[in-house]
């Protein structure tokens, strides 16, 4: 079975450009998951989908961030602009039972450098 | 406010040389405790669901165990391919993970 996939690896931009990341959760899981990793700590949930719908962006910056899930598969996070302090890796997760399932499945993460 | 502390921020080993990760959590309403094993670069892996007091679960050298206010990762006779950082989780009646900042594990040979 093929894990959630994330794309880019890494990126490098400087600070007030913007930047997108994707996620293709593993297939058949109805909730995806957005958390930021800043170094030396543990992820912090950003945002989560319940399929297409939105349950949880209560930590997100929404002022600079954005992210959507289209057709309930695939997803984008966006920053713009960015800033120092987004530095971080952004890993996706996903979750087969509705309702924020047990067992969350993480991405091999994106890893931003913002200058 | 849910807490998650993990101790010690980080451990050496020698190899076979047996010791315990701790994770010291208060949170409202339980629904489950998650370990993952981070390695260097790459995402967080999945490796224990705990969900009441007393219950155990055990994979290869790992022994997970939790009670109402911890839970500890027991590493049995630790090889070099140990080596990773450990990250504890708690869910509680919301949906998100509530991470600790991990404990940086380093097993030598």
């Amino acid at each position: 079975e093929a894990g959630v996939a994330q794309s880019p690896r890494y990126k490098i931009i400087e600070k007030r450009q913007s930047v997108a990341f994707w996620c293709n959760p593993i297939s058949g899981h109805a909730t995806l998951y957005w958390y930021q990793q800043i170094l030396g700590q543990g992820p912090k949930l950003l945002i989560q989908f319940q399929n297409n719908g939105v349950v949880d962006d209560s930590q997100l910056p929404k002022d600079r961030f954005s992210a959507e899930r289209l057709k309930g598969v695939d997803s984008t996070l966006k920053i713009q602009p960015a800033k120092l302090e987004d530095s971080a890796v952004y890993l996706c997760a996903s979750s087969f039972r509705e309702l924020g399932g047990d067992t969350q499945y993480f991405g091999p993460g994106t890893r931003l450098t913002v200058l | 406010e849910d807490q998650v502390t993990q101790s010690p921020e980080a451990l050496r080993l020698q190899e076979g040389e047996s010791s315990s990760l701790n994770c010291s959590y208060t949170v409202s309403g339980l629904r489950g405790l998650f370990w993952y094993r981070q390695d260097p670069g790459k995402g967080p892996e999945f490796l224990f669901t705990l969900y009441s007091a007393g219950e155990e679960k055990e994979k290869e050298r790992l022994k997970a165990t939790l009670t109402k206010k911890e839970s500890f990762l027991h590493i049995t006779a630790p090889k070099p391919e140990d080596s990773a950082t450990y990250l504890c989780a708690v869910k509680n009646s919301g949906y998100a993970l509530n991470f600790g900042k991990g404990t940086s594990l380093l097993v030598t040979p």
